[in-house]
């Protein structure tokens, strides 16, 4: 079947380069944000969360970027490396609503070795 | 392990034929969800369930059909399928009334519909 890379802006960065990730959400409402990596043949995995109340969040080698003025995340990873490589979704949850996510279409990240 | 369990992950079937994918979750979610994901179209809503005996549609649930009898099984059903649901379909649950670290998503369901 087609892999679910296809169709998606594509992100390339060598081995140990630093990569950053964007996305625009639609709803100013929305209170609550994800990032998802999904690596071939698997489903979405939880990376990182932030709230609508921070601007900046910090993992282990990913920092997420909330800018609400403009709706628009980003996904900072360090060091990247080839198992990094997958397609990141940011996903939105409305404040108040149901428990619905609203997901962006996603990016696929090519680490070069 | 926490997670959610769906079955089978590869299926071939003919049109019109009934078939169910199974989803499970050992977490005791509340919220439990099916979505397809497209090349070009991301992940989309298919039904979704707040509770025991309460579903509801999403965004795309021609063609489909769920049931949530037990907590943990969220089951989809397609009682006449057609090529167009040929997708990849994922099953994913999360606490409720908010998701708290969002949903955490099964390893999917490739359907083909010939």
């Amino acid at each position: 079947g087609e892999s679910v890379g296809l169709h998606l802006p594509t992100l390339s960065v060598q081995e140990g380069d630093n990569s950053i990730i964007n996305c625009a959400y639609s709803n100013s409402a929305s209170d609550y944000f994800i990032w998802y990596k999904q690596e071939s043949g698997k489903g979405p995995q939880f990376i990182i969360d932030i709230r609508s109340n921070m601007d900046k969040r910090q993992g282990q080698r990913v920092t997420v970027l909330l800018n609400k003025t403009v709706k628009h995340l980003s996904l900072q990873i360090a060091a990247t490396q080839p198992g990094d490589s997958a397609v990141y979704f940011c996903a939105e949850i409305n404040g108040g609503a149901t428990n619905k996510l609203i997901f962006g279409t996603g990016t696929l990240l090519a680490v070069q070795p | 392990e926490a997670q959610v369990t769906q079955n089978p992950r590869y299926l071939i079937t003919v049109t019109g034929k009934k078939l169910t994918v199974t989803c499970s979750q050992n977490m005791n979610h509340e919220y439990m969800s099916w979505y397809r994901q497209d090349p070009g179209l991301g992940l989309r809503q298919i039904y979704y369930s707040m509770n025991v005996e309460v579903t509801d549609k999403g965004d795309v649930p021609e063609g489909y059909k769920v049931s949530r009898k037990e907590k943990r099984n969220f089951p989809l059903i397609l009682e006449s399928p057609s090529p167009n649901q040929t997708s990849l379909y994922f099953c994913a649950s999360s606490t409720q009334p908010r998701a708290l670290y969002g949903y955490t998503f099964g390893s999917g369901t490739r359907l083909t519909v010939v």
